[in-house]
């Protein structure tokens, strides 16, 4: 089946300096790939859009320049948090659009394992 | 605006016996997709099963099955058979339609914590 990879699972990083979270799809082509965020006990929140080669997408209310999305290849897509501060801390889990012939329907989506990420 | 709601925040049953979680959704598309997934204490997303809009039948995989009401905008999980492996968070999430030269997004309900009792 279709396979995301995330990493890293977990990263501890002090207040001000950056993290990259990277997503690989590993079977299959990940044209788009979508980030999310979730703070303890509650839902996933769509941060952005990326297309491979392309600008990400950003939704409302998040900022860009703090959150960096590089989608350079088909299988691969990063986020960047710069600059990190404590609020930044949250759980980001990547998802891709996955083809058909991987899932059985016309629109599916495979989720990375997630990164957990503590600043202090 | 479309929209998810789940308004079990937790929901308790025995192992053994099943269980029904549920979802409503807001939409004025004609096509879209409906999903659940499991996320345990470990945070991966877990695809449980899917159902479209213009899917006759109601979507069964294994244990779970989709109770999908389309006039009453509700597309319940029904989870048979209860196992202890079960306690975790449950998601329902909707298939947006895409915006011009967009793609489809996925955008999600609360959230309902299910937790299976021996």
């Amino acid at each position: 089946g279709a396979v995301v990879s995330q990493h890293p699972s977990w990263v501890i990083c002090k207040s001000g300096t950056s993290v990259k979270i990277e997503c690989r799809s590993l079977d299959f082509q990940a044209t788009t790939m979508f980030w999310y965020r979730q703070f303890p006990k509650q839902s996933l929140m769509l941060m952005a859009t990326s297309n491979e080669g392309s600008k990400a997408t950003y939704e409302q209310g998040v900022e860009k320049d703090k959150f960096l999305i590089n989608h350079a290849s088909l299988t691969l897509s990063t986020l960047t948090v710069t600059s990190a501060h404590p609020e930044d801390s949250s759980f980001y889990i990547c998802s891709a659009r996955t083809p058909e012939g991987l899932t059985g329907f016309r629109y599916g989506y495979t989720f990375g394992s997630g990164t957990r990420l503590t600043v202090v | 605006a479309q929209k998810i709601t789940q308004t079990q925040p937790g929901m308790f049953v025995q192992e053994k016996e099943a269980v029904t979680l549920d979802c409503t959704y807001d939409t004025s598309d004609q096509s879209y997709g409906l999903f659940w997934y499991k996320q345990p204490s470990s945070g991966e997303m877990i695809f449980l099963i899917y159902q479209g809009s213009y899917d006759e039948q109601n979507a069964t995989e294994g244990r779970y099955s989709l109770n999908f009401q389309k006039a009453r905008k509700s597309a319940n999980l029904v989870i048979s058979a209860s196992q202890l492996g079960d306690s975790a968070m449950y998601f329902c999430a909707m298939r947006e339609a895409a915006v011009s030269g967009g793609y489809n997004k996925l955008i999600f309900g609360a959230g309902t914590r299910l937790a299976v009792h021996p």
